[in-house]
């Protein structure tokens, strides 16, 4: 399996640009994660997904970040206009079931200026 | 205070010696876990742990409910498990509360 994928793996852009994220969880995998991964605040959960269907969003940070799951291989996370302090690594996980061992992609590296 | 307290922050240690990074947690959990970035910033999923111990090669895990406490030994530490080694109590849904991270440098 290739495991997590996900895309692009480094994106430059410029303040009020919109990003779009995208992962392939593993296939077989019925629970998907973004997380984000900043110096000053280390991993922290932004939303996660079962069965294509979020589940708790309490973690993205405001209205400008929206994430979709339209099928069981590919998921988006976007920004909405992006600002400098979104700047951080993004990383999509997936797990066979809920509280399952959870599997990392590369991580797509942002960098808002 | 943090959900999720890691000790120490950053650890070194030569060669050969036996490193222990420690975990307290303040939530209830259905398991946890302990994940290994390495510092080209891929993340490795080790061990998921909700009772008693787990080894695998020269790492072992092990969580004392009770206590809330959970450590990660190394055994015969080597240069390559250099690392960030990250500390993440998970709920019933799945979701991952993190530490910190503990940042690991075994000099030769």
């Amino acid at each position: 399996d290739a495991g997590v994928i996900q895309s692009p793996r480094h994106e430059v852009t410029e303040m009020g640009q919109e990003v779009t994220l995208r992962c392939k969880p593993i296939s077989g995998h019925n629970s998907l994660f973004w997380y984000r991964q900043t110096m000053m605040r280390g991993l922290e959960l932004l939303i996660y997904f079962n069965n294509n269907v979020p589940i708790d969003d309490s973690g993205m940070p405001e209205d400008r970040f929206s994430a979709k799951m339209p099928n069981a291989s590919f998921s988006t996370l976007k920004i909405q206009p992006s600002e400098p302090r979104d700047s951080a690594v993004y990383f999509c996980a997936s797990s066979m079931g809920q509280g399952q061992t959870q599997y990392f992609g590369p991580g797509t590296r942002l960098l808002v200026l | 205070k943090n959900e999720v307290e890691q000790s120490p922050q950053n650890l070194t240690a030569q060669e050969g010696e036996f490193i222990t990074i420690n975990c307290s947690y303040s939530v209830g959990i259905s398991a946890l876990h302990w994940l290994q970035q390495h510092p080209g910033g891929g993340i490795v999923s080790l061990f998921m742990l909700s009772s008693g111990k787990k080894k695998h090669g020269r790492l072992i895990a092990t969580i004392n409910i009770q206590e809330k406490h959970s450590s990660l030994h190394i055994t015969a530490s080597h240069p390559r498990d250099s690392a960030v080694y990250i500390c993440a109590v998970g709920g019933s849904q799945g979701n991952l509360i993190f530490g910190k991270g503990t940042k690991l440098s075994v000099k030769p």
